[in-house]
């Protein structure tokens, strides 16, 4: 069974801090994700990396940016949190074939900021 | 880029009903339409899909419908039960012979079973 793994279930930071979140898959899996999800509006893709040190910005990359150094981990970093990036964010993964593959999610970071 | 709509945002139907669910996309191009089921603070889970060279296809009591001419797939849900009250959302995506391509999703249909 896959697993994708977020490194906290909760956290709380101040405006302005640089946050990091961490993401973690034990698949092998060469597509990895990050979105945020805000009630009402469903969930939207902010980057996603197909492949080690490879990225791509999602709708909704502004004030985010990612690291990819290892295939199994990716990193979302608040470069300068702010109180509107409050939210659940959400991390998955995915096989990388030529036809579309079911993405496997994490439980999620419920992130506040203040 | 993909824009993907979903109705009702809210379905209420008795157990032993069935449900449906719709969504239309925006992007001729997109191939690839999974639906998600996501429990009160739970991760969304992958509970059917579909590429665009099917039409139909089914897993017990769900299917999932696709009209590529219209750009609208619908969610189907029969003998509905209590535990499939959950949020529900479509999603979309675009798949090449190159490397990943994120989902673009709904906002989400709540659904709820009534005893």
């Amino acid at each position: 069974d896959v697993k994708v793994t977020q490194s906290s279930r909760y956290l709380v930071k101040r405006t302005g801090e640089k946050v990091f979140l961490e993401c973690v898959q034990d698949m092998d899996h060469e597509n990895m994700f990050w979105y945020r999800q805000d009630p009402g509006l469903g969930l939207r893709l902010i980057y996603f990396s197909y492949d080690v040190k490879m990225k791509e910005k999602g709708d909704i990359p502004e004030g985010y940016s990612v690291s990819r150094e290892k295939k199994e981990r990716f990193s979302l970093i608040l470069e300068s949190a702010s109180t509107n990036q409050t939210s659940m964010y959400l991390c998955a993964s995915s096989l990388r074939t030529r036809l579309g593959q079911p993405q496997h999610f994490g439980d999620g970071t419920r992130l506040s900021i203040l | 880029g993909e824009n993907v709509e979903q109705h009702p945002s809210t379905l209420s139907v008795q157990e032993g009903d069935s449900a449906v669910i719709k969504c239309t996309y925006s992007d001729s191009a997109s191939n690839y339409f999974p639906w998600y089921k996501q429990e009160l603070g739970k991760r969304p889970q992958l509970i059917i899909d579909i590429r665009s060279n099917v039409g139909e296809k089914k897993d017990q009591r769900i299917a999932v419908t696709l009209n590529k001419t219209a750009k609208h797939f619908s969610l189907h849900i029969t003998e509905t039960q209590p535990e499939d009250s959950a949020v529900y959302f479509c999603a979309a995506s675009m798949y090449s012979g190159g490397g990943a391509d994120g989902l673009t999703f709904g906002k989400g249909t709540h659904l709820i079973i009534q005893p």
